[in-house]
């Protein structure tokens, strides 16, 4: 079946730094891969999403580049504040993949991530 | 607002005694699911709907039931929860099927099973 793979932390960092966080990923078919952020005591918001090979997702200072190639979407950003601090997820939805109709979202394990000042 | 909303936010039950979480979303969205979180595993799809009396298994269903007979709710049903059955719970909606959409989160529900 369609799997996810993420670095899990925690990642700890400190403000200003450069962030890479790793994302794998296996499928059935052609999926989208999404990033999700959770911030503390709240439910998962969208960061950004690739729908298709080499579209590159970007949002808030986040990007992240589909590669079908390495069948990887790691999440980047150049310089991480406090604000940051959160848990992320990778995920995938894929369209030949019955386990959750087309839009069911399969997720990595989530990346803890502590920015500090 | 466009939003989810779940109720309760937090649960405290007993083995055996049957609860409802509800779920609610106020953009028309055709699709809605049901996830549970737990340490270490991430998030797990627990049913889905692709729309109203359709519904369907997600990946780890057993002890749970769902209900789709309005395109707004979409509760899920504990009819004897169990231990195991303790856990952070998500309700999602999308606008549509067909892959590549967006899915709005609820703020969760925390229900501890005694």
């Amino acid at each position: 079946g369609d799997s996810v793979t993420q670095m899990e932390g925690p990642v700890t960092l400190s403000e200003e730094a450069f962030l890479t966080i790793n994302c794998t990923y296996t499928a059935t078919g052609y999926p989208s891969l999404f990033w999700y952020v959770q911030y503390p005591g709240e439910g998962l918001q969208l960061l950004l999403k690739a729908t298709k090979a080499d579209d590159k997702g970007s949002n808030k200072g986040f990007e992240a580049t589909y590669r079908k190639e390495t069948t990887s979407f790691h999440l980047e950003k150049g310089s991480v504040q406090v604000s940051d601090s959160a848990v992320y997820f990778c995920a995938l939805s894929d369209p030949e993949y019955s386990g959750g109709g087309a839009d069911g979202l399969t997720f990595g394990k989530g990346t803890h991530l502590i920015i500090q000042p | 607002e466009a939003q989810v909303t779940q109720n309760p936010r937090y649960l405290i039950t007993v083995t055996g005694k049957k609860l409802t979480v509800t779920c609610s979303q106020n953009m028309n969205h055709e699709y809605m699911s049901w996830y549970r979180q737990d340490p270490g595993l991430g998030l797990r799809q627990i049913y889905y709907s692709m729309n109203v009396e359709v519904t369907d298994k997600g990946d780890v269903p057993e002890g749970y039931k769902v209900s789709r007979k309005e395109k707004r709710n979409f509760p899920l049903i504990l009819e004897s929860p169990s231990p195991n059955q303790t856990s952070l719970y998500f309700c999602a909606s999308s606008y549509r099927t067909g892959g590549g959409e967006t899915q709005y989160f609820g703020p969760g529900t925390r229900l501890l099973v005694l």
